[in-house]
């Protein structure tokens, strides 16, 4: 079975600093999806950033960016020039690429890392 | 924009009662989701449905039922609500049909059992 590691409880960046979060899998399939999702307090879960293990090239949206190392099983996290409304709880999750049927469809969640950020 | 509702932000009933979480998305979505999260624990996979009045069991089943007689709206019922069943419930959709495709949450609901 497949799992999802989340290793940082919670950490704290500077605003306007990077911070990087970790996150580690462990699968035996070569095809399936990487997702970071966001949870703001008491604001509902929104995704981040979204990569496809097929595909070499980290995705990157905005100021968020993956560095995604398949051979590791690693998919961490970079929030470029932190801000305030970053803070949240940041959730890693795994999703086989098998044709959907059963539970190896559904998302496999991390426990994810809370982020501080000070002003 | 894709948007999931739920029936209560908060919700408190006692021991034996049966409850009612009710979920409604907006968006055709076929496969409809709900997970409990508990700090330390994340979030767990209670039941899920690719369509309407089918249902599989996820990660964690044992004391909850699901409804879903309709495609927008899913619900998660427990039969006799104990106080291990204090938690976030969170509901979610998505498109169905593709592989990998986003996850769509709603707001949550924070339910206390006494």
């Amino acid at each position: 079975a497949q799992t999802v590691t989340q290793s940082q409880p919670e950490m704290s960046v500077q605003e306007a600093e990077t911070v990087t979060l970790s996150c580690t899998y462990d699968t035996s399939e070569s095809d399936y999806y990487l997702f970071w999702y966001k949870q703001p307090p008491s604001r509902q879960m929104i995704l981040v950033i979204r990569q496809e293990a097929y595909k070499q090239q980290n995705a990157t949206e905005n100021r968020f960016s993956v560095n995604f190392q398949k051979a590791a099983k690693s998919f961490s996290l970079k929030i470029s020039d932190s801000q305030l409304g970053d803070a949240a709880m940041y959730f890693c999750a795994y999703r086989s690429g098998l044709n959907y049927g059963g539970s190896q469809g559904n998302l496999i969640f991390g426990k994810g890392t809370k982020l501080s950020v000070k002003p | 924009d894709v948007k999931v509702t739920q029936s209560s932000r908060y919700l408190v009933k006692r021991t034996g009662e049966k409850v009612f979480l009710e979920c409604v998305q907006d968006m055709d979505h076929e496969n409809m989701f709900w997970y409990r999260q508990d700090p330390g624990l994340g979030l767990r996979l209670i039941y899920f449905s690719y369509d309407v009045k089918m249902k599989e069991k996820g990660d964690i089943p044992e004391g909850y039922s699901v409804s879903r007689e309709k495609k927008e709206r899913f619900s998660l019922i427990l039969e006799s609500a104990s106080t291990n069943q204090t938690s976030m419930y969170l509901c979610a959709s998505s498109i169905g049909g593709r592989v990998g495709e986003t996850q769509y949450f709603g707001p949550g609901t924070r339910l206390l059992v006494l």
